[in-house]
């Protein structure tokens, strides 16, 4: 596609449910980012995938939270047992090679756990 | 450890005047790359430059400028002449290559341009 796309682009869950976030990067990108923004804190690093497999898995915080990408294409962000302090934006990113300087953002998926 | 720090929360502004956006930054990489995106309402962040860490020429691009001073490490953004349609969350960011890039941010600051 022409830009990075994320769905969807809000989602509202209970508590302990678990959710699924997709990213469908830009056509060609090898390298891709999710990050998540949390109200006034800024954007945190959570895992960079290179091609399938994903050797920085080092701002996941806690093992509720996985993720995998197949294909070398789609990527998916899951999130089990839903806490209130998930809640937050979750953007995805991609570049066309792993040492590639620019990245490119999708409008994020805006999680509220209620 | 990396390191960015935008000391300025919120900006509000009056249009037309001049606005400058604070970034500093801590790195103990010699290589790097600073960014600045603008997260506007949409939520999708657009970036708006990147400079690497041996070019310290300042830049322009119509209505914007950065100032980069490694001395200082600050990479301070001016908006001048402001419109509303500036009115958005900006993040500085620092980008660390070591085989793979992933960019460090600050928490941003949300500049506030009123007619």
């Amino acid at each position: 596609g022409a830009g990075v796309s994320q769905s969807p682009s809000n989602k509202v869950t209970e508590k302990g449910k678990d959710v699924e976030l997709r990213c469908d990067p830009i056509s060609g990108h090898t390298a891709l980012y999710w990050y998540r923004q949390s109200l006034g804190q800024g954007l945190e690093f959570l895992i960079y995938f290179q091609g399938n497999s994903a050797p920085d898995k080092s701002g996941l915080p806690s093992d509720r939270f996985s993720a995998e990408r197949t294909g070398g294409s789609v990527s998916t962000l899951t999130i089990q047992r839903t806490q209130q302090e998930d809640s937050a934006v979750y953007l995805c990113a991609s570049s066309l090679l792993a040492g590639n300087t620019e990245a490119f953002f999708g409008q994020g998926t805006r999680l509220t756990v209620v | 450890a990396q390191k960015v720090t935008q000391a300025q929360t919120e900006i509000s502004v009056v249009e037309k005047e001049d606005v400058t956006l604070d970034c500093v930054y801590e790195t103990r990489d010699t290589t790097y790359y600073l960014f600045w995106y603008k997260q506007p309402p949409s939520g999708e962040l657009v970036f708006l430059i990147r400079r690497n860490s041996f070019d310290e020429q300042n830049e322009i691009s119509g209505r914007y400028s950065w100032n980069f001073q490694k001395s200082t490490s600050s990479f301070n953004f001016t908006i001048t002449a402001s419109q509303v349609v500036d009115s958005a969350v900006y993040f500085c960011a620092l980008l660390k290559y070591s085989g793979y890039s992933t960019l460090t941010f600050g928490k941003g600051t949300m500049l506030l341009v009123s007619p």
